[in-house]
Formats: structure tokens, C-alpha cells, sequence
């Protein structure tokens, strides 16, 4: 069964603004990792964030997590055209990762 | 310089045949794995292999065969493919097990007619 699932599993929104994307999972975890992916590539690391720590920021990227809702969240702030991509959480099993079903993000210009 | 590398990056070919998909890495990475991605863009792991040691099977017909000759390469080999099979495969790499950031390769389009 999934660990991860992202929500929403589309979102549509204007350059400038912020986009939200939501990840819960099932399991205790030790970290958590979200990834993009733009169409037709592979996936990119964007921020790992481990279970003792509740923020990280990294350029426009802020991550939460809250392990006693078991649920992240990916805040993107001041969304570009070049934003638009698939995201992905990704959280651990035995031995692998186990990614979600992933976030549409679509950036209108 | 490509971190990870894949070939072929399209593959189109009929039921019944077999075909392989190569990988590397040049990051010095222990751990490589094998992911398929489905039409939904639902990311599965397939197979990890840490220091040429296979880890994890994860329920993968054994039409699937993985090989790693060393710790820089982890191929996929695919006997008597069939529809099901088509999907893009991603080969990705991180230096431990689990504890770190991945790093994936462009991808292998699989189109099985």
C-alpha cells in the first residue's frame, strides 16, 4: 500500500502566487523527502527534512512537517512559469523509499 | 557530466521480445535502484542493490532480471515482454540506503506493442 499521498492531485495557479502542496503517510518515519519532476525527465531532489525538525527553507521552498498528523507540506512562494512540474513525497519503508502518487502543478504566465 | 545515465531513452518493440536497459552513475554511489512509472505517474521501486548486494525485490515478475557488474552500473534485463510492461523506467542512485537524497537518471520509455 502507498505510504505517501500528495494533495491536491491537481493545482492550476497564477505566476506570483504561492502554491500548496500537502503529502500524509501511514508509518513513522526517520525523514521525509519531497522531489519535482518536469515532464518527460527524471525526478529532482528539492529538501529532505528529518523527523526532529518541524521547517526547512531552501530559496523559495519551505517544507513543515508535522509527525503527529503524519503530513508534510511543500510551499512554493512567488510560483514561476517554470515551476509547473509533478511533486512527489517520498518517505521510508524497509530498505527504500516509497513515493506518493504526486502533486500537478500548473504555473499560468 | 551526467551524474546518472540511461540507455536507451525510447524502446519500442513487440510482445514476446527481450530487451535490456543500461545505467550508470559517477557519483560513487553505493546504492542504485530500478523504479517503473506507470501512466498515472505512480512511482514503484522495483529493485535496489547496495555494493552490488541485491536488497529489495519488490514483488517483480522474474521475467525482470537485474545485474550489476559493478557499483557504478545496474542494468535491467526483460524477457518475453508483455503490455503491461510499457511504462517509463527510472534508474536512480544515492550513496546509503534509504537516509539519502536520490539521484535519478532521465528515463527509459518502454513502449511494448
Amino acid at each position: 500500500s502507498q505510504q505517501g499521498e500528495e494533495d491536491p492531485q491537481a493545482l492550476s495557479i497564477q505566476e506570483g502566487e504561492n502554491a500548496t502542496m500537502n503529502c500524509s503517510y501511514k508509518t513513522s518515519i526517520n525523514n521525509l523527502q519531497w522531489y519535482r519532476q518536469n515532464s518527460g525527465r527524471g525526478l529532482v531532489h528539492l529538501i529532505l527534512i528529518r523527523s526532529n525538525e518541524r521547517e526547512k527553507h531552501s530559496g523559495r521552498l519551505r517544507v513543515t512537517l508535522d509527525t503527529s498528523k503524519k503530513s508534510s507540506s511543500l510551499l512554493i512562494t512567488a510560483s514561476r512559469a517554470a515551476d509547473t512540474a509533478s511533486y512527489f513525497c517520498a518517505t521510508e519503508g524497509t530498505y527504500k523509499y516509497i513515493f506518493g502518487t504526486g502533486t500537478r502543478l500548473k504555473v499560468l504566465a | 557530466d551526467t551524474a546518472v545515465s540511461q540507455t536507451p531513452k525510447y524502446l519500442v518493440t513487440q510482445m514476446g521480445n527481450d530487451k535490456s536497459i543500461k545505467c550508470e552513475q559517477n557519483l560513487g554511489h553505493d546504492t542504485m535502484y530500478w523504479y517503473k512509472q506507470d501512466s498515472k505517474k505512480f512511482l514503484k521501486i522495483m529493485f535496489s542493490y547496495n555494493n552490488k548486494e541485491l536488497i529489495i525485490n519488490e514483488t517483480v515478475p522474474n521475467r525482470f532480471s537485474p545485474k550489476s557488474p559493478d557499483k557504478a552500473h545496474l542494468n535491467l534485463h526483460i524477457n518475453s515482454l508483455e503490455l503491461g510492461d510499457s511504462a517509463v523506467y527510472f534508474c536512480a542512485s544515492s550513496q546509503g540506503l534509504v537516509r539519502d537524497e536520490q539521484f535519478f537518471g532521465p528515463g527509459t520509455r518502454l513502449t511494448v506493442l
